[in-house]
């Protein structure tokens, strides 16, 4: 059963434009979601995270909305750069739960 | 400050041996979790350690288990290893501050190939 669904395996974007990763999600006590950041062999890197009780949270380039009606969330990246080529996962949690649930991830190419 | 660090980066082992993996979190955090990677099954939760207390499993098999130390520095084990348990294993830690959300920072992983 996966409760973190990320649809689109891939995604490639021109250098300077918007690029949209997308995550749902199917349980309803998620209330925590974060944005990772991964090249292969290494570890996950944090980018960007939203509680439930907001429905948008900024940081530099990226922004991240939650949608909770639709248990939605996606991931905006302004302007994109060759450097954001990487795989993207999406994870939640319950409040004050460290367990993570990720998505299989989105590779994003960037296309200079 | 230093990031989170796992000891060693890789490991070759024969199926049946078993494995300590060791993982020093960020100075101050409190929190450790493990996380298992497969192309297959993705990025799977394996298990959280708060002050030397196991407080959250997922759904792996008694062959995997791990300690929390005094320091916050933890160490999962492996025993009777399978060729299915060839991964990157991935250890995370949070300053877990009570009431607030945490964010989980990663270490680069120890790649473990079973032959």
């Amino acid at each position: 059963d996966q409760q973190v669904k990320q649809n689109s395996p891939s995604l490639s974007v021109q250098e300077g434009r918007i690029s949209i990763l997308n995550c749902d999600y199917t349980n309803s006590m998620f209330d925590y979601f974060l944005w990772y950041k991964k090249y292969p062999a290494e570890g996950p890197t944090f980018l960007i995270s939203i509680s439930s009780i907001k429905d948008k949270n900024e940081d530099g380039r990226f922004t991240v909305f939650l949608n909770k009606s639709a248990k939605h969330l996606s991931l905006h990246i302004v302007p994109s750069q060759p450097g954001d080529s990487a795989v993207y996962f999406c994870a939640a949690s319950p409040f004050g739960n460290e367990k993570l649930t990720f998505g299989t991830g989105t590779r994003l190419t960037i296309i200079p | 400050k230093a990031g989170v660090t796992q000891t060693p980066r890789y490991l070759i082992k024969t199926r049946g041996q078993q494995v300590t993996l060791s993982c020093s979190p960020i100075s101050g955090h409190r929190s450790v979790s493990w996380y298992q990677q497969t192309p297959g099954q993705g990025l799977q939760f394996l298990f959280e350690y708060f002050s030397e207390t196991q407080r959250n499993k997922g759904n792996f098999p008694g062959r995997f288990s791990g300690r929390q130390f005094s320091n916050s520095r933890s160490e999962m084990n492996v025993s009777t290893l399978e060729l299915g348990d060839s991964a990157l294993y991935l250890c995370a830690s949070s300053a877990n501050g009570v009431g607030s959300y945490n964010e989980q920072f990663f270490g680069p992983g120890t790649r473990l190939t079973v032959l």
